[in-house]
């Protein structure tokens, strides 16, 4: 079975902190995506990422950065924290080499983010 | 994405077929049908996906109409734990939009 693993399920910062928030994949997916997802907005794409080193922007990137400096890890970085940026946010990941191809998306638990 | 639309909530007794369908009648001819759901604060969970001929697998069917304009995802027997929110997404390149999805109570 695909695991997706986030870093922590919980966690509370304060404004203007700098957040990393991981995912490790145990699948040797090349494809990586972090979502956030809040009430009434469904889920949003903020990167994505198609391989080491690589990251495209998604829907809401402003805010956020990412780092993927082995094919297993994806992290997600608020460089100053606002409250905002209070939500769900989704690891996911997928097995496609082509970015412009859709496969199936394996997604990770969750880390509710709390920003006071 | 082609746009999906599906109904904001079902219920469905424990054991019983639950039946949910989408439309998506904007789908063009080399789109995927996906379905996910998501359980109370888990992340979504891939169920099924097709193209144009029905599929199944261990969790679910997949029904799509002969002109590609609907589907129906059917879960056989439905338990208490298939309570969650139900997401057809018709995605192009890799991209994954979530709408509302469809509430499924699953009751005793």
């Amino acid at each position: 079975d695909v695991k997706v693993t986030q870093s922590s399920r919980y966690l509370v910062k304060r404004t203007g902190e700098k957040v990393f928030l991981e995912c490790v994949q145990d699948m040797d997916h090349e494809n990586m995506f972090w979502y956030r997802q809040d009430p009434g907005l469904g889920l949003r794409l903020i990167y994505f990422s198609y391989d080491v080193k690589m990251k495209e922007k998604g829907d809401i990137p402003e805010g956020y950065s990412v780092s993927r400096e082995k094919k297993e890890r994806f992290s997600l970085i608020l460089e100053s924290a606002s409250t905002n940026q209070t939500s769900m946010y989704l690891c996911a990941s997928s097995p496609v080499v082509r970015p412009l191809d859709t496969d199936t998306q394996y997604f990770g638990p969750g880390t509710r983010l709390t920003v006071l | 994405d082609a746009k999906t639309t599906q109904p904001t909530s079902m219920d469905c007794a424990e054991g019983r077929a639950a039946n949910l369908p989408c439309n998506h009648s904007t789908i063009s001819g080399n789109e995927y049908v996906y379905w996910y759901r998501q359980i109370h604060s888990q992340g979504p969970q891939y169920i099924i996906h097709g193209l144009k001929n029905n599929e199944t697998n261990e969790m679910a069917s997949l029904i799509i109409t002969e002109d590609r304009k609907s589907s129906t995802l059917i879960l056989p027997h439905a338990t208490l734990r298939d309570t969650a929110v139900y997401y057809c997404i018709a995605p192009r390149y890799n991209k994954l939009i979530f709408g509302a999805g469809t509430r499924l109570a699953v009751h005793p």
